[in-house]
């Protein structure tokens, strides 16, 4: 069946560092891929997404490029800040399926 | 965006003892709600779809007497953990359904629930 596996955390940083977390994935079809955020107390949120091969999400600074040839969708940031520190998920699913498969999540923390 | 909320954020409860979560989407009505839980260093997993007005679905190995779920209006769904134990502790997090395919997906917070 399909997976999805991230880096383990905890994952902490200085602040204005550069960030990678590492998501690769199994899949029988070509599904789209996510990356999710959840801050301290609020829900899971979409960071952004890619839905075909060589695609490119980007948004708030982080961006994640869908690589068909290495499975994978690692996530970047050029520049940390202290307001990213969350727990970041991704995910795969298939169009017209809402059913999210998720990774484990990477816990950051970004320190001034 | 839309807001779901949960209720309770945490509970810690006896072993034997049943725990009711709720799940709210405070401003679209949700026909069909998926709850998911994630155990201690692995991954998100869907457990059951709740469909209003009708029976929910559950995922292979998700025993139904045990997590009750009901989907009574648009806008509330609640999980019941029956006769709770350690195995149980987890985080508990739900998630309104999307009509027509839409990529974007709201979640509540989650609820962390610990059986002692």
């Amino acid at each position: 069946g399909d997976s999805v596996t991230q880096m383990e955390g905890p994952v902490t940083l200085s602040e204005e560092a550069f960030l990678t977390i590492n998501c690769t994935y199994t899949a029988t079809g070509y599904p789209s891929l996510f990356w999710y955020v959840q801050y301290p107390g609020e829900g899971l949120q979409l960071l952004l997404k890619a839905t075909k091969a060589d695609d490119k999400g980007s948004n708030k600074g982080f961006e994640a490029t869908y690589r068909k040839e290495t499975t994978s969708f690692h996530l970047e940031k050029g520049s940390v800040q202290v307001s990213d520190s969350a727990v970041y998920f991704c995910a795969l699913r298939y169009f017209g399926n809402e059913k999210l498969t998720f990774g484990t999540g990477t816990r950051l923390t970004i320190i001034p | 965006g839309a807001v779901v909320s949960q209720h309770p954020s945490w509970v810690i409860c006896k072993s034997g003892t049943s725990v009711k979560i709720e799940c709210r989407s405070l401003d679209f009505q949700a026909t069909t709600m998926f709850w998911y839980r994630q155990f201690p260093k692995q991954s998100l997993m869907l457990m059951a779809t709740s469909n209003e007005g009708s029976k929910a679905t559950y995922e292979q190995g998700v025993e139904k007497d045990k997590f009750l779920i009901n989907h009574a209006s648009l806008t509330l769904s609640t999980l019941t953990v029956t006769s709770a134990h350690p195995e149980d502790s987890s985080f508990y997090i739900c998630s309104p359904g999307i009509a027509g395919g839409q990529e974007t997906q709201y979640f509540g917070p989650g609820t962390r629930l610990l059986v002692l």
